[in-house]
C-alpha cells in the first residue's frame, strides 16, 4: 500500500524566515503534485513535478523531486503572511493510473 | 472556464435521510474524482471515472455510498441512508489526459452535516 508522509504536520514560522516541508512516499512514482488549501476552501494546484531532479518555482515557493530517494520538498523563502495555508503533496503511482494518494498535509502559519 | 461546479455547497440532514451531491466537471475533462475530507482521515479518494465509466471504487466506504456519471458533464454521489459519521467535506475534481500534467482541478466542495 502506498504511503505518503509529510513533515512537519504543523509549522509556525515568522515572516521573513525560510523553511522546508518534506514529502516522503513509499513506492516508485513518476509524478508528484503540490496543492494548497486555505481554511474552508478548496485545493489549488501549485506544482507538478514530472521527473527526477525536477524543480519548479513560483514566487516564494520552490518544489523539487528526487525519485530515487522518494522525496519531494517544498521550500519557502522569506515567508509572508499570505502563505499561511495547508500544503498537501500527492503522488501518482504510475502513468496509467490517474489515482492520487495525498499526504497528511502541513498546516503552515506565518506569524508577523 | 467556470471550473468544477458542485452543489449544494452546504447540506444539513438527519440520520437516515438520503443525500445526493452533484458535480459538473470542467468541459473537455475525461476524468472525474470524488474525494472526502475529514480531520481524522484526511483526504480520501472515494471513486473515479474515466469517460463516464467507473474505474476504481475501492475507496467507497460501504454500500450506502453510490456514484454515477450518466454523461460527460454530470456526476452524482449518493448516500442512503446517511449516518453522522458521513459528516465531511466532499470534493469533486476533474482532469484531462490530453495535456502533459494531468493536474486535478478541485471544485469548491460540499460540506455535509448529518445530525
Amino acid at each position: 500500500e502506498l504511503k505518503v508522509e509529510q513533515n512537519p504536520l504543523f509549522l509556525s514560522m515568522q515572516e521573513g524566515k525560510n523553511y522546508t516541508i518534506y514529502c516522503n512516499y513509499s513506492t516508485t512514482s513518476d509524478r508528484l503534485y503540490w496543492y494548497r488549501q486555505d481554511p474552508g476552501k478548496s485545493l489549488e494546484s501549485l506544482f507538478v513535478l514530472l521527473s527526477n531532479g525536477a524543480v519548479k518555482q513560483e514566487g516564494r515557493l520552490m518544489a523539487s523531486l528526487d525519485t530515487k530517494a522518494r522525496l519531494s520538498t517544498l521550500h519557502i523563502t522569506a515567508a509572508v503572511h499570505d502563505l499561511s495555508a495547508t500544503y498537501f503533496c500527492a503522488v501518482d503511482v504510475s502513468r496509467g493510473n490517474e489515482k492520487l494518494t495525498f499526504g497528511t498535509g502541513t498546516r503552515l502559519t506565518i506569524i508577523p | 472556464d467556470a471550473g468544477v461546479i458542485q452543489s449544494p455547497r452546504h447540506e444539513v440532514t438527519e440520520m437516515g435521510q438520503e443525500v445526493t451531491l452533484r458535480c459538473k466537471p470542467i468541459s473537455g475533462h475525461d476524468y472525474l474524482f470524488w474525494y472526502r475530507q475529514t480531520m481524522m482521515r484526511g483526504l480520501e479518494l472515494l471513486i473515479y471515472f474515466n469517460n463516464n465509466v467507473p474505474i476504481d471504487d475501492s475507496g467507497m466506504p460501504e454500500d450506502r455510498f453510490s456514484a454515477k456519471m450518466p454523461n460527460a458533464s454530470f456526476s452524482t454521489l449518493k448516500i442512503q441512508p446517511s449516518e453522522p459519521r458521513d459528516s465531511a467535506v466532499y470534493f469533486c475534481a476533474s482532469s484531462s489526459r490530453r495535456g502533459t500534467t494531468d493536474t486535478q482541478y478541485f471544485g469548491p466542495g460540499t460540506r455535509l452535516t448529518v445530525l
